[in-house]
């Protein structure tokens, strides 16, 4: 596609449910990254791929967050058991391959609310 | 532990004013240096980015100066309009990962 593509943009759960946030890069990008980004603050690291594989996932805050990515390309993001401080937009972006100079390329995000 | 840090928080400035957006580094191995800008319920956007070997880069209105001794640099924006009016966010990239600043409120006003 044009950009980088995520869904849902915008969710509403309810505490404790599960929740899968997708991301879809541009196309040719090998490089897949997962932001957090709260209510007027900074932008929080979570996990990068590159190709399937997940070798930095120092950024995820607890084991009821988890990422995958399939055929290098689609990336699902999934919490677990979902707590208000969950609350926050999740941003996926992508790039074209490693390495320092390659542009990094946000969807829009997916705003997610636990009430 | 941020590695890159921002400042001021927000700021706000009149029409035709030049606000100026300050960050910092401590990590050396840092080689790439982007601006990037967000407007409300839209993803970040790269505005403008350096590298350490130059000193300032203009491209339209906005320009970055950076001064690699003192692991500084810093976002101005001429002739600022209200269209301008967003969040701003430094960051700075080694190999895969990118580090984000806090970000900074620009208000621009009429």
């Amino acid at each position: 596609g044009a950009g980088v593509s995520q869904s849902p943009s915008n969710k509403v759960t309810e505490k404790g449910k599960d929740v899968e946030l997708r991301c879809d890069p541009i196309s040719g990008h090998t490089a897949l990254y997962w932001y957090r980004q709260s209510l007027g603050q900074g932008l929080e690291f979570l996990i990068y791929f590159q190709g399937n594989s997940a070798p930095d996932k120092s950024g995820l805050p607890s084991d009821r967050f988890s990422a995958e990515r399939t055929g290098g390309s689609v990336s699902t993001l999934t919490i677990q058991r979902t707590q208000q401080e969950d609350s926050a937009v999740y941003l996926c972006a992508s790039r074209p391959s490693r390495g320092a100079g390659n542009t990094i390329y946000f969807g829009e995000g997916s705003w997610l609310t636990v009430v | 532990q941020q590695q890159v840090k921002q400042s001021p928080q927000s700021l706000i400035v009149q029409k035709g004013g030049i606000p100026i957006i300050n960050c910092a580094y401590e990590n050396t191995a840092f080689d790439y240096f982007p601006w990037y800008q967000q407007f409300p319920g839209k993803g970040p956007a790269l505005l403008i980015a350096i590298r350490p070997d130059v000193s300032e880069k203009k491209e339209g209105r906005f320009t970055i100066s950076f001064n690699k001794s003192a692991k500084q640099f810093s976002l101005h924006i001429m002739d600022s309009q209200p269209g301008d009016s967003a969040t701003y966010f430094c960051a700075a990239s080694s190999d895969y990962k990118l580090s984000f600043g806090a970000g900074t409120t620009v208000t621009v006003r009429a």
